[in-house]
């Protein structure tokens, strides 16, 4: 079945340091890419998405490149911010067999200090 | 356009109680899925509706259940409650995209069972 593994947490980095959170997946179609971020108390807002190989997503400084030849798609941030503190989530969604359902990885802590 | 909203946002139950949570999605959202997140089991899915059908199910017990109606609107219900269901559930609503579903989350309803 389709899974995604995220890099294990959490992460501190100090203010306008660079950010990577690794991502790989296996997926049996060509699944659609998401990161979604979550805040306390929140519940998961989209990021950033790449609907096919090479799409590069971007938002608020964030990017991504879905690369299915080593079946990646990790998130970097050349700045973070203190208000970038929040739980990062990859996920796949795949029409082909599992149409609304997405499967996320176990979440990456990020806590940035001033 | 206004969220997916969740009702009610926090409950606490009783082991043995049953429970229904609420989510309407966006308007002109079709699909909506469920999900359980834990600390120890991260984010779960429990199924999918679509056009009041349910498309997708994941492994989670029958005493799990759900409901969309006519406008979109989905009901989940989890019957005998037991301590281990005490968690953060969550409801998105889809839109297709590429390959896959975007999905858009509520905030959640915080479920404790004491």
């Amino acid at each position: 079945g389709d899974s995604v593994t995220q890099m294990e947490g959490p992460v501190t980095l100090s203010e306008e340091a660079f950010l990577t959170i690794n991502c790989t997946y296996t997926a049996t179609g060509y699944p659609s890419l998401f990161w979604y971020v979550q805040y306390p108390g929140e519940g998961l807002q989209l990021l950033l998405k790449a609907t096919k190989a090479d799409d590069k997503g971007s938002n608020k400084g964030f990017e991504a490149t879905y690369r299915k030849e080593t079946t990646s798609f990790h998130l970097e941030k050349g700045s973070v911010q203190v208000s970038d503190s929040a739980v990062y989530f990859c996920a796949l969604s795949d029409s082909n067999t599992n149409a609304g359902k997405s499967t996320f990885g176990d979440g990456t802590t990020l806590t940035v200090k001033p | 356009k206004a969220g997916v909203t969740q009702t009610p946002r926090y409950l606490i139950k009783t082991r043995g109680q049953q429970v229904t949570l609420s989510c309407s999605p966006i308007s002109g959202h079709r699909s909506v899925s469920w999900y359980q997140q834990t600390p120890g089991q991260g984010l779960q899915f429990l199924f999918e509706y679509f056009s009041e059908t349910q498309r997708n199910k994941g492994n989670f017990p029958g005493r799990f259940s759900g409901r969309q109606f006519s406008n979109s609107r989905s009901e989940m219900n989890v019957s005998t409650l037991e301590l281990g269901d005490s968690a953060l559930y969550l409801c998105a609503s889809s839109l297709p995209s590429g390959g896959g579903y975007e999905q858009y989350f509520g905030p959640g309803t915080r479920l404790t069972v004491t």
